[in-house]
């Protein structure tokens, strides 16, 4: 088993700039969740997906910030323009269902924005 | 009030040491629990789900307490490769996942 894949593994940009991150959750999984982790807001979930559907994207930190899903086995989180106050690790994270089970997490985007 | 909260630590111990760690959440509709163990810049990785009955799974114990809505997590002879932070999870119908902060242990000599 793969695991979850997330790309890049660091991403380092100049404010102004679009980044995009990649994941690929475990096969079977059906459902797909983004997250950020910094130092002072701890691990904070921006949006999750169930069958490719956004299920509760609340956590969304304004409009510069956008997810896709298209099919089961890729999932996009974008940031248009960034800024350095988005400067986290980016995990993303499936499951084989919503509510019972265990997350799965990658290894995760460092992303810097200078 | 946060939906997940955890004491931050750290919490310092000697090796062969026990600790336990103490999770409260607020919502009384929360489905399933977990503890997660996170490694210095590397991503969660599950511990142990926590059952209703409590459940073990060699030096760790995990405990839930509905009625008082909190979650704990014994550790039993402490090694030094224990030192991570431990978050407890919260999951609700629906299928959102909330992360306390973290509780950070560090076994020593």
């Amino acid at each position: 088993d793969a695991g979850v894949i997330q790309s890049p593994r660091h991403e380092v940009t100049e404010m102004g700039q679009e980044v995009t991150l990649r994941c690929k959750p475990i096969s079977g999984h059906n459902s797909l969740f983004w997250y950020r982790q910094t130092m002072m807001r701890g691990l904070e979930l921006l949006i999750y997906f169930n069958n490719n559907v956004p299920i509760d994207d609340s956590g969304m930190p304004e409009d510069r910030f956008s997810a896709k899903m298209p099919n089961a086995s890729f999932s996009t989180l974008k940031i248009q323009p960034s800024e350095p106050r988005d400067s986290a690790v980016y995990f993303c994270a499936s499951s084989t269902d919503s509510y019972n089970s265990p997350l799965h997490f990658g290894n995760g985007t460092r992303l810097t924005v200078t | 009030r946060k939906e997940v909260e955890q004491d931050p630590g750290p919490f310092n111990v000697p090796e062969g040491a026990t600790v336990a760690f103490n999770c409260t959440y607020s919502n009384s509709a929360s489905q399933s629990f977990f503890w997660y163990r996170q490694d210095c810049r590397k991503e969660p990785k599950l511990l142990m789900s926590v059952y209703s009955s409590g459940n073990e799974d060699g030096r760790f114990t995990a405990q839930l307490n509905r009625a008082s809505q909190y979650i704990s997590l014994l550790i039993r002879d402490s090694k030094l490769s224990d030192s991570a932070t431990y978050l407890c999870v919260v999951n609700m119908w629906g299928g959102k996942s909330t992360f306390g902060d973290g509780t950070t242990l560090t076994v020593k000599p």
